[in-house]
């Protein structure tokens, strides 16, 4: 069964930084892309990047392009989001999440059980 | 950057009705784009990808329409389980961008 399974909940200080693990089963992991999504309470989600988990490439939102960081180690079938420079309006819950194309036909598109960060003094 | 308008925004309907929700795009996404279903406390369900078709182990009765700027999600026959919100996404374009979403009531 496809699955994609996120670290537990965090709380941060403002300024700190915040890693947030996806861990994917059920598939190659290097087949697919994934997306990291964000969502405020009571906010639609926000996209904030992609990675090639083939070759790693990666691609983020201008919105948080200077303190993200998307990674991946294959061989744990895992990607990790690394975001820095948190205030408060970073408290939200983040999600990983297939990219919804064609393959979706075929395969399972989970989403993220999804991951609350509180940013808060 | 590419805004996605959707219409209604809440949409009170009784079971075994027909909903009809739209989305709007403000330039052409093509095919590019998903619904999805969300319930409170969990994650968006993919329904539809590249605007018509169902995702794997979507009902029947959730159907996707529409190309270049006009989308419509329709769901035939409403079962108690459908009421939540829903979102449009495309990814036709850097960033992906999201609707604001539509509420699905209980009349």
């Amino acid at each position: 069964q496809v699955r994609l399974v996120q670290s537990g909940a965090e709380v941060k200080k403002p300024g700190a930084s915040v890693k947030v693990s996806c861990t994917a089963s059920g598939y190659t992991f290097t087949t697919y892309a994934l997306l990291w999504v964000r969502q405020a309470p009571g906010q639609r989600p926000e996209w904030m990047g992609w990675i090639n988990t083939g070759n790693g490439n990666t691609r983020y939102s201008l919105k948080f392009q200077d303190r993200l960081t998307i990674s991946k180690d294959a061989s744990a079938s895992t990607t990790v989001m690394e975001l820095s420079g948190l205030t408060s309006e970073d408290t939200a819950v983040y999600y990983c999440a297939r990219v919804a194309d064609s393959a979706c036909g075929n395969s399972r598109c989970p989403w993220g059980q999804g991951t609350l960060v509180t940013v808060s003094s | 950057e590419i805004v996605l308008t959707q219409s209604p925004a809440i949409l009170s309907l009784s079971p075994g009705e027909r909903a009809t929700l739209s989305c709007r795009a403000s330039q052409s996404v093509s095919s590019n784009l998903a619904w999805y279903q969300q319930k409170p406390g969990q994650a968006p369900r993919l329904l539809i990808y590249d605007a018509s078709n169902r995702a794997t182990g979507i009902p029947a009765r959730f159907s996707g329409s529409g190309s270049g700027t006009d989308f419509t999600l329709t769901i035939s026959t409403l079962e108690p389980e459908d009421f939540a919100v829903y979102y449009c996404q495309q990814r036709s374009r850097w960033p992906i961008t999201f609707g604001q979403g539509t509420r699905l009531d209980i009349k």
